[in-house]
Order: structure tokens, then C-alpha cells, then sequence
């Protein structure tokens, strides 16, 4: 499985944009980019993913790099609430057998908003 | 809609113990994984199954197992449970399609073993 890196920890202030990086130099041309979220005390949950383009939802916006060895996920504004770990994981896609079913997240990157 | 449930939420056991943690979803997926999450630490995948019939071992599978009972329940059963498996574990579930979709997780069955 193609890995990623990511920081161990970031801190950012209140109300003020977050990027978040993440490195995945080895990536294939057909694995997608997706960004989880684990709030304190619950299970992940899924943020955004993307393959060449950048792409914004209601909870964030992934810009990917022209070729595609790093990205980073944007919090526009970020609060308190968006405290949380954040994982980068890559999917390999189409799904076009069973084994490519795996699923694996490495430690993700620590955020703390600064009130 | 209740998404993906596990239980029980909390429990204590002996070493030596054997138990069953239960997950099951609503959602018609096909995919269903077992992970643990240790104090300050990332996810690690236990078991996975691809689909009703099928499971696959992760990056720490010894010492359990997993039953795929029908496209609903994925279970994760501890035979003798150790200190070393004192852990939060996370069930979640997707469905595997052409596209890339979203993994779905259950809130985490968190397991203290003494």
C-alpha cells in the first residue's frame, strides 16, 4: 500500500485557516485521496477525498499538488470544534476487486485550535 | 437511521477472558473492518470483509477472530483476552463500488482487560 506522511501535530488559532499537509510520493495514478477526521471520543469520520482536482465540501477543501505526491486539506475558519486528529489515506479505485478492500490509516496529524 | 452500532460501549475483563464485541450496520454495505486504537495512537486494522463469506486479515490480527455472520454483523471475538488488548475498537463499513466511497465508523466498544 502506497503510505503517507503526515506531521505529528499543528496548532492553529481560532477563526483562521488551517493547512493541514500531507506527503504520499509514492502514490499511483489511479489512487484517490481521501481525509478523516477523529474528534475526541468518537470514531473517524470522513471530511473529503479527491484524485487530480481540487475539490471543496461543506467541511473543507483539498488542494492536490500537479503531481499528486503531497496535498493538503484547507479549514477555512477553523473553531474550536475542529479540534481533532486528522488522517490522509489513499484508496486505490476503481474498485475493480476485493482485495483492494484494505483500509489502513497511519497516526494522522494532531490539531489544536487556540481560542 | 442508525448507521453503523457496536456493543457493548464499555467493558471489563479478565485475563484469560473470552468475549464477543458485536457490530452491525443498516446501510447495505458490502465492506465491513475491525480496528483497535490504542492510548494516542492511529487506527490499526484487526480484520476485514470484503463481503458476506470472506475475511481478511489486517496489520494485528493475532489473537482474534471474526465471524461475518450475514451482510449486516461483522463480530470480533477475543478467546483469551490479554492486558496487551486493552483498547478502543472501532467497527466501520462501506460500500465498495466503482467509485471511491466513504468509510462509516461505529462510536467504539472500549475494552479493558486486567
Amino acid at each position: 500500500d502506497a503510505k503517507t506522511t503526515q506531521p505529528n501535530s499543528m496548532e492553529s488559532n481560532e477563526e483562521e485557516p488551517v493547512h493541514l499537509p500531507c506527503n504520499h510520493s509514492t502514490i499511483s495514478g489511479t489512487d484517490y485521496i481521501h481525509w478523516y477526521r477523529q474528534l475526541p471520543s468518537q470514531g473517524p469520520e470522513y471530511v473529503i477525498h479527491g484524485l487530480t482536482s481540487n475539490v471543496n465540501n461543506r467541511m473543507a477543501s483539498l488542494a492536490i499538488a500537479e503531481d499528486r505526491k503531497s496535498s493538503t486539506l484547507i479549514l477555512h475558519r477553523a473553531t474550536l470544534r475542529d479540534a481533532a486528529v486528522y488522517y490522509c489515506i489513499l484508496r486505490p479505485g476503481p474498485i475493480s476487486n476485493f482485495g483492494n478492500e484494505k483500509l489502513t490509516f497511519g497516526t494522522g496529524t494532531r490539531l489544536t485550535i487556540i481560542p | 437511521n442508525a448507521g453503523v452500532t457496536q456493543t457493548p460501549k464499555f467493558q471489563v475483563l479478565k485475563t484469560g477472558q473470552s468475549m464477543t464485541l458485536q457490530c452491525a450496520q443498516d446501510m447495505n454495505h458490502n465492506s465491513m473492518y475491525w480496528y483497535r486504537q490504542d492510548p494516542g495512537m492511529g487506527l490499526r486494522l484487526i480484520y476485514y470483509s470484503a463481503s458476506e463469506g470472506t475475511t481478511d486479515k489486517g496489520e494485528v490480527p493475532n489473537g482474534y477472530n471474526v465471524s461475518r455472520l450475514n451482510k449486516r454483523e461483522f463480530s470480533l471475538r477475543l478467546e483469551s483476552a490479554a492486558p496487551s488488548q486493552t483498547s478502543v475498537y472501532f467497527c466501520a463499513s462501506r460500500a465498495p463500488t466503482g467509485m471511491n466511497t466513504e468509510a462509516f465508523f461505529g462510536q467504539g466498544t472500549r475494552l479493558t482487560v486486567v
